[in-house]
C-alpha cells in the first residue's frame, strides 16, 4: 500500500475550518483515501474515504486533487470535541482488511 | 445498535503472568481485527478473522501471543507470559466481510494493559 506523509500537528481556532493535508504521491490507481481520527483514550473512529471524487459526509469533506496525489480533509466548523490525533491512510478496498495506520497529524482545536 | 465492546479497559500485571483480553464485534460483521498501539504511534495490526478463520496473522508473535474466535463471533487476545514491552493498548475492530467491505472499521474503547 502507498505511503502517506501527514503534518505533525497542527493548530485550528474553535469554529474556522480545520483542512488537514495528506500526500500520497505513490498511490496507485485502486488505492482509496481513507480518513479515521483518534480521540484521546477512544479507538479509531472512521470518517469518510474516496477514490478521485470528493467527497461529503456529515463529519466532513475529503478533496482529493486531480492527480490523486494528495488529499485535504476539511472539517467545516471546527469544534473542540475535534481534538484529535487524525490519520490518513491510502489503501485498495482490498487491502482496507489490513489498514495500515501512520502516526497522523494532532489537531488542537482551541476555544 | 451496540458497537464493539472490549474487556477489560484496564488490567495491570506483574511481568511473566498471563492476561487475556475479550472482543464482541457488532451484530452480523464478519471480519474481526486485533491491533496493538504503542504510546504516541498509530495502531498496528495483529490478526485479522474472517467468521472463525484467522486469515492474517503475520504480525502475532506466536511465541507469547495468541487468539481465538470460536463461532466466529466473540474473540479473546492472550498474552503467556507477559513481558514489559507489552504494555500497550490493544484494540478489536470489526468490519463487514467479504464483498461488503468498503474498508470502514468500527474500533472498539481498547484495553490498556500495564506490566510492572
Amino acid at each position: 500500500d502507498a505511503k502517506t506523509t501527514q503534518p505533525t500537528s497542527m493548530d485550528c481556532a474553535e469554529g474556522r475550518a480545520a483542512n488537514l493535508p495528506c500526500n500520497h504521491s505513490t498511490i496507485s490507481g485502486n488505492e482509496y483515501v481513507y480518513w479515521y481520527r483518534q480521540i484521546h483514550s477512544q479507538g479509531p473512529q472512521y470518517i469518510i474515504h474516496g477514490l478521485k471524487n470528493n467527497e461529503t459526509n456529515e463529519m466532513a469533506s475529503l478533496i482529493i486533487t486531480e492527480d490523486r496525489k494528495s488529499s485535504t480533509l476539511i472539517l467545516p466548523h471546527a469544534t473542540l470535541r475535534d481534538t484529535a490525533v487524525y490519520y490518513c491512510i491510502v489503501s485498495s478496498i482490498q487491502g482496507a482488511q489490513k489498514l495500515v495506520f501512520g502516526q497522523g497529524t494532532r489537531l488542537t482545536i482551541n476555544p | 445498535e451496540a458497537g464493539v465492546v472490549q474487556s477489560p479497559r484496564y488490567k495491570i500485571i506483574e511481568k511473566k503472568q498471563p492476561v487475556a483480553f475479550w472482543c464482541n464485534p457488532i451484530s452480523g460483521h464478519n471480519t474481526l481485527y486485533w491491533y496493538l498501539q504503542n504510546l504516541g504511534q498509530g495502531p498496528e495490526l495483529l490478526i485479522r478473522y474472517e467468521n472463525e478463520e484467522a486469515v492474517d496473522d503475520s504480525q502475532l508473535p506466536k511465541d507469547r501471543f495468541s487468539a481465538e474466535r470460536l463461532k466466529g463471533v466473540d474473540s479473546t487476545l492472550k498474552i503467556q507470559p507477559a513481558e514489559l514491552g507489552d504494555s500497550a493498548v490493544y484494540l478489536c475492530a470489526s468490519s463487514l466481510g467479504g464483498a461488503s467491505n468498503t474498508g470502514e472499521l468500527f474500533f472498539g474503547e481498547g484495553s490498556r494493559l500495564t506490566v510492572l
